[in-house]
């Protein structure tokens, strides 16, 4: 089974880009997995961010498709986050999950992204 | 896309059986048998305890079974135990090619 890890800053500006990277290890994204980023507000509920296929394939929550950008690059086994314009409200523990039917099976420990100046 | 609906909380005594109801529409719910449930303890990430409305994964306990009716989907933990204290959440997916999460459900043992 395969074993995930986000990492990036832990700390972005209002207004900046939040950029998160999960690394995928034991089993490579070449596969029937999608790849979701799902966030968790502190104390609050789950949100689903988006997803991406290994051939690049990807959807997106409409309440952030505006600003979101998920990318695979199998040469590193990674997938990436990219959020714009953050607030605030974009303060979460961001978590990559990997699926290949309607649940997530496997999801990484989580990386607390807080948003203040 | 708004999240599916579940009850805040949700209590039982050691022994008995609880039932967190996940309200949605028939573009998510009621569409497609995709229900799934989660369970997260504090600090930790999400288990999937029930996948395909009514699937339990292997080593979770036959304790934990799921239903769906129309655009509800329930979850039922039947001989509450200590350690089932823990936030619940469902998710579905959508026709809009998403996925949606319920608001969360706190199981309280008494």
């Amino acid at each position: 089974q395969v074993q995930l890890q986000e990492s990036g800053p832990g700390l972005v500006r209002p207004s900046g880009t939040l950029s998160l990277t999960c690394a995928v290890s034991g089993g490579a994204i070449s596969s029937d997995d999608w790849w979701s980023w799902v966030r968790q507000p502190p104390g609050k509920g789950l949100e689903w961010i988006g997803e991406i296929s290994h051939s690049g394939g990807a959807h997106y929550s409409p309440s952030l498709m505006s600003r979101v950008t998920i990318s695979v690059d199998k040469s590193s086994n990674q997938v990436s986050l990219r959020l714009t314009s953050v607030t605030a409200a974009d303060t979460a523990v961001y978590y990559c999950a990997a699926h290949r039917a309607y649940s997530f099976p496997t999801w990484g420990h989580g990386t607390l992204v807080t948003v203040s100046s | 896309q708004s999240a599916l609906t579940q009850p805040a909380s949700v209590s039982g005594s050691p022994g008995q059986s609880i039932t967190i109801s996940c309200t949605g529409t028939s573009s998510d719910i009621g569409g497609y048998d995709s229900v799934a449930w989660y369970q997260q303890h504090p600090g930790k990430a999400p288990k999937v305890m029930i996948h395909d409305v009514s699937n339990r994964p292997s080593g979770v306990p036959d304790r934990f079974s799921g239903s769906k009716s129309g655009n509800t989907a329930s979850l039922t933990i039947s001989g509450l135990q200590a350690e089932d204290e823990a936030d619940y959440y469902c998710s579905s997916y959508t026709s809009s090619i998403t996925y949606v999460f319920g608001t969360g459900t706190e199981v309280t043992v008494l």
